[in-house]
């Protein structure tokens, strides 16, 4: 079964740090997101991207935040400072288009700022 | 997107049938229902999608009654691989493209 790969899998960095969280959507698909989890809360949604540009985001993805699809397989969110709150579990998602719901997660990337 | 409504948390038993029910009063007329199932430290994973009437696959049933206010997931004979928290998201097909995940249910399977 195809599966959306991440990478690390767990990432500890200091505040202020620049860190980059990688992925690998499922190939033929065309919808990635990304999402987070701080511990024990909700699943909150980041950003989607499509054709090489984001269609939505949310409030929580602010200036700090980027995301880029540097080449045919990968798809990559950047946080430039982190900063404490930052600490969460990062979820990269794709589904093959949005006339269908079911989209296809990674196992995550739990991110630690200290 | 219409906002949902499910417990907390419920209990159940290996080999006993198990509903979760969710409330979304405030569907629209083209908002679709999905579950997905999240276990311990990993994404979440799509279990069903419905509209109307009732849907079943392999691993579940769905059901929504003809107001569409309120939607059961059922799983049948549960196991304790089982124990996981089940959400329920409601929004458009065609713009489905930022799924908003609630708090969920957590269900607890007991031997």
């Amino acid at each position: 079964e195809p599966e959306v790969t991440q990478t690390p899998s767990h990432q500890v960095t200091q505040m202020g740090q620049e860190v980059i969280l990688r992925c690998v959507p499922i190939s033929n698909h065309l919808y990635f997101y990304w999402y987070r989890q701080i511990l024990g809360q909700k699943v909150e949604f980041l950003v989607s991207f499509y054709n090489n540009e984001i269609s939505e985001k949310s409030e929580i993805f602010d200036d700090q935040f980027s995301v880029e699809r540097p080449d045919g397989s990968n798809f990559t969110l950047k946080i430039r400072s982190t900063k404490l709150e930052d600490s969460a579990m990062y979820f990269c998602a794709s589904s093959e288009d949005t006339s269908n719901t079911e989209a296809f997660f990674g196992q995550g990337t739990r991110l630690t700022v200290v | 997107l219409a906002k949902t409504t499910q417990p907390i948390s419920m209990d159940s038993y290996e080999g006993q049938e198990v509903n979760i029910t969710c409330s979304h009063n405030n569907i629209a007329t083209n908002d679709y229902i999905t579950w997905y199932q999240q276990f311990p430290s990993q994404g979440p994973r799509f279990i069903i999608q419905g509209y109307k009437t009732k849907v079943t696959n392999e691993v579940a049933s769905l059901f929504i009654p003809a107001d569409r206010k309120s939607s059961t997931l059922s799983l049948p004979r549960v196991s304790l691989s089982d124990t996981a928290v089940y959400y329920c998201l409601v929004g458009p097909l065609y713009n489905f493209n930022k799924f908003y995940f609630g708090s969920g249910t957590k269900l607890n399977v007991k031997p």
